[in-house]
């Protein structure tokens, strides 16, 4: 069966570089949920779009963005990375079916 | 905000154990999830649960939605190796379905 799919799965960046982390949800699923988990952390909601609108905001820092596509997949947009920018970033739809997670991007900052 | 309490934060128990975990809330919620998440990769779903009082079983899992819509547990029963790894708990409240996440329980079997 299809699932979430994200990339890239692990990403280097120095400081103050930008990164980008797709997520492409399951087909028919219209909702993204964007989450951030630093090591040993639980998840922590960030963002989430429906049918290609913002519906929720979290505790997404400024220098983040995000948005979803006509296409439904989202790209979460990060800019000036600072080390505790270092983090688990999955995402998660939502459809008929319930939630799926994407096995989420590793960012490590240096 | 809303804030979910889960213990205990880590088990280290002999395989054949059972094994209960529970997460609280202050806050109601319209659903409960219990995920299980390996190192370095996303929480995968274990049990869903959306009604108030309901009992559901995955297996070996069994989980339960409070009746208060404030807690949940999660039963794990005749454990075994590789059961190893970190449960989360979650609630979903509102209309937009994000979810709140408890701090987890890391989940440790001797063989």
């Amino acid at each position: 069966a299809a699932g979430v799919i994200q990339s890239p799965r692990h990403l280097i960046k120095e400081k103050r570089e930008t990164a980008t982390l797709k997520c492409y949800p399951i087909p028919r699923h219209d909702t993204v949920y964007w989450y951030q988990q630093g090591p040993g952390q639980d998840p922590q909601f960030l963002i989430s779009f429906y049918e290609k609108m913002q519906s929720d905001k979290g505790s997404i820092p400024d220098r983040f963005s995000a948005q979803q596509f006509s296409d439904y997949h989202s790209e979460l947009n990060m800019s000036s990375l600072e080390l505790g920018d270092s983090a688990l970033y999955f995402c998660a739809t939502l459809g008929g079916g319930g939630y799926t997670f994407g096995s989420g991007t590793r960012l490590t900052v240096v | 905000g809303q804030q979910l309490n889960q213990s205990p934060q880590s088990m280290f128990i002999q395989e054949g154990e059972d094994v209960s975990m529970n997460c609280t809330s202050s806050s109601i919620f319209n659903t409960w999830l219990w995920y299980k998440q390996d190192p370095g990769e996303g929480p995968v779903l274990l049990i869903a649960l959306y009604k108030a009082g309901e009992l559901t079983s995955n297996g070996r899992l069994t989980a339960q939605f409070g009746i208060t819509r404030k807690d949940s547990f999660l039963n794990i029963s005749a454990s075994i190796p590789s059961d190893v790894g970190i449960y989360f708990c979650a609630g979903r409240s509102g209309n937009t379905g994000k979810l709140i996440f408890g701090q987890g329980t890391t989940l440790q079997v001797k063989p």
